[in-house]
């Protein structure tokens, strides 16, 4: 059973450029949370998601960033117009919980380092 | 809102000491506490997780415990080696995400 699949690892972008980072949950789990860890910082909860639902979006900048996790295919967090604090590491995580309640366990990636030059 | 904290932010030991890890939490109303290590310039490995009916669970030479009540976690690392050398990072979910403490960068000098 492959692991939480994350790609590019590495990304590099000129400021005003697009970056999309994508996710492949473990299989069987339906659930993905994009986490930021900032340089010599620790993860900030981003974004989780279902497949087609956006249940929390309360850590997104409110600019330039957005989220999805398709019916099909892996999630996608994309990052538009970069900027030099963007510089840092993406990781996602998948839960295969399906109820009301978060109870277990998640599982992360190795996460997308992303620099802006 | 939930805030994490990690004590000590940074420790060094000998090899074969045994440590203790802190991690406290401001609200009690929790689901579950998990515990991860990072390595530099990788991913998170999952450790252990404590539900927040348990009071502890042990994997090897690691066992955590949970005080909901008081707001606290340690992680007790045995015998530590040299390749127990990383970051270990709590986690608190509250209540559908994770709130991740600062860390506690611990390095075992052979």
């Amino acid at each position: 059973n492959a692991g939480v699949m994350q790609n590019p690892r590495h990304l590099v972008r000129r400021r005003g450029q697009e970056a999309r980072l994508r996710c492949s949950p473990m299989k069987g789990h339906s659930h993905v949370y994009w986490y930021r860890q900032l340089p010599e910082e620790g993860l900030k909860f981003m974004v989780y998601l279902q497949k087609e639902n956006i249940i929390d979006e309360s850590g997104m900048p409110k600019e330039r960033f957005s989220a999805e996790f398709p019916k099909e295919g892996p999630s996608i967090l994309r990052i538009q117009q970069v900027v030099r604090g963007d510089s840092a590491a993406y990781f996602c995580a998948s839960s295969p919980y399906t109820g009301t309640v978060n109870t277990g366990e998640l599982f992360f990636g190795e996460g997308s380092r992303l620099t802006v030059l | 809102k939930q805030e994490v904290t990690q004590i000590p932010a940074a420790l060094s030991v000998p090899e074969g000491e045994n440590l203790v890890l802190n991690c406290s939490f401001t609200d009690s109303a929790i689901y579950n506490l998990q515990w991860f290590r990072q390595d530099p310039g990788k991913g998170l490995t999952s450790l252990l997780l404590i539900q927040s009916s348990q009071r502890e669970q042990t994997s090897g030479r690691l066992n955590a415990s949970l005080d909901k009540s008081s707001g606290r976690s340690t992680l007790y690392i045995a015998a530590s080696q040299p390749g127990d050398s990383a970051t270990y990072l709590c986690a608190v979910s509250h209540p559908q995400k994770l709130v991740f403490g600062q860390g506690t960068r611990l390095t075992i000098n052979p």
